[in-house]
């Protein structure tokens, strides 16, 4: 079964508002991964944050984790339209042989 | 310029042929994974190479088989074995997958219909 779950599954806002995207997942891990995916396109990594890190941020990105709950937020701030896409969360954990698992995403639009 | 490429971009094939797609990197990394995807779904890992002439099952090999007799290169052949092959299907590479503390690099993709 997928280690990481996404919520909500589609995010509608308007522009300028800020966005949060929340991942879940089941076993222990040692990282947590978010992507991003256009439509129809390859993903693109945004920001990596360890298990012994709580927050990290990149740009208009925040990323928090809390491993005693097993989970993380993605946190867009003022947002645009063009950051509408899908985004994804993989964990990484030793379970899995340090592969990274996917998450179903979260489909994010921003309306202009 | 540096990346990972995939060809072609779409491909059409018919029931019980077999298929396959390019994966090329010029990253000069050593993992190189291939993932399905599925419309509203996540990734899922089919194979997975950590170097060269090494390669391991991922979470749904069944009807997919790979080689990796270059480091720049990892082909996936979708056999006729393969139910239903009719996917999106990513190809990635990251400097290395003995630990998955590293991002994974992406291609722009292979969608495959089979009619």
């Amino acid at each position: 079964s997928q280690q990481g779950e996404e919520d909500p599954q589609a995010l509608s806002i308007q522009e300028g508002e800020n966005a949060t995207m929340n991942c879940s997942y089941k076993t222990s891990i040692n990282n947590l991964q978010w992507y991003r995916q256009n439509s129809g396109r390859g993903l693109v990594h945004l920001i990596l944050i360890r298990s012994n890190e709580r927050e990290k941020h990149s740009g208009r990105l925040r990323v928090t984790l809390d491993t005693s709950k097993k989970s993380s937020s993605l946190l867009i701030t003022a947002s645009r339209a063009a950051d509408t896409a899908s985004y994804f969360c993989a964990t990484g954990a030793m379970e899995y042989g340090n592969k990274l698992v996917f998450g179903a995403g979260t489909i994010l639009r921003v309306k202009s | 310029d540096g990346g990972i490429t995939q060809s072609p971009k779409y491909l059409f094939r018919k029931e019980g042929q077999n298929v396959t797609l390019s994966c090329e990197q010029n990253l000069n990394h050593d993992a190189m994974y291939w993932y399905r995807q599925d419309p509203g779904q996540g990734l899922r890992l089919i194979y997975y190479s950590q170097i060269v002439n090494d390669f391991q099952k991922g979470d749904i090999a069944e009807g997919y088989s790979v080689s990796r007799e270059k480091k720049e290169s990892f082909p996936l052949t979708v056999t006729s074995a393969q139910k239903n092959p009719t996917a999106f299907y990513l190809c990635a590479s990251s400097i290395s997958s003995g630990r998955s503390e590293y991002e994974q690099y992406f291609g722009p993709g292979t969608r495959l219909t089979v009619t």
